[in-house]
């Protein structure tokens, strides 16, 4: 079965510094990777995925993720963080055979100090 | 906005009751699927409809029921409740069946079972 673990409930970090939220997965076959941002009282918003090609994605709001597979991670990254990047973030996988559903992680909250 | 629409937003009901809650995907979109998020469960998968049939099927209990319309929104039943069942009920979209295409969430339904 498919499985996501966001091993950190929060990630603290000043704002200007960079920034990396943890994901490692556990899919048998080629996974699909997500990370989705939740701001309070809104629904899920998609930030980057991956389906194959160049390990390095780039998403929204300057966010990027690096796939690697040899360790099942799929880490998020922004060399430069915003207060405004404070959110939960959500780590997802999907694949493309046999029973096909997105399974996402637990979340992290990512808190950004002035 | 997503383009996902939710009804009702809040919803408080007694134990034992029974609701239902209402998506209208984005345009275009066929793919409908219901998620629970829960503090102690994170964001859980319940069921996707494709196009009005049965897609895949997730942690959805017996006392949920969910269907997709010709019009393409789509309700999910929620009966003999239990104050468990309170939580955030999300519905996504997309444009196609399979897990590589990124969701639409709308805002949710808080739902409180008192």
């Amino acid at each position: 079965a498919q499985s996501v673990a966001q091993p950190e409930d929060q990630v603290n970090v000043a704002e200007g510094n960079p920034l990396t939220v943890k994901c490692t997965y556990s899919v048998s076959g080629n996974p699909y990777l997500f990370w989705y941002v939740q701001y309070p009282n809104r629904g899920l918003q998609f930030l980057l995925k991956y389906i194959t090609g160049d390990n390095l994605v780039k998403g929204s709001y300057g966010f990027e993720a690096e796939f690697n597979k040899s360790q099942t991670s799929f880490h998020l990254k922004k060399p430069s963080a915003l207060v405004s990047d404070s959110a939960l973030y959500f780590c997802a996988v999907g694949k493309n055979t046999g029973f096909q559903k997105l399974v996402f992680g637990t979340g992290t909250r990512l808190l950004v100090s002035p | 906005d997503s383009g996902v629409t939710q009804t009702p937003k809040h919803l408080i009901t007694a134990t034992g009751q029974r609701v239902t809650l209402r998506c209208s995907p984005r345009s275009g979109d066929l793919s409908v699927y219901w998620y629970q998020q829960s503090l102690d469960q994170g964001l859980q998968f319940l069921i996707q409809y494709y196009n009005g049939e049965e897609r895949a099927k997730g942690n959805i209990l017996e006392r949920f029921s969910a269907q997709q319309f010709p019009d393409l929104h789509s309700e999910l039943n929620l009966s003999s409740l239990e104050l468990g069942d309170s939580a955030l009920y999300f519905c996504a979209s997309s444009s196609s069946a399979g897990t590589n295409e990124k969701l639409f969430f709308g805002s949710g339904t808080q739902l409180s079972v008192l």
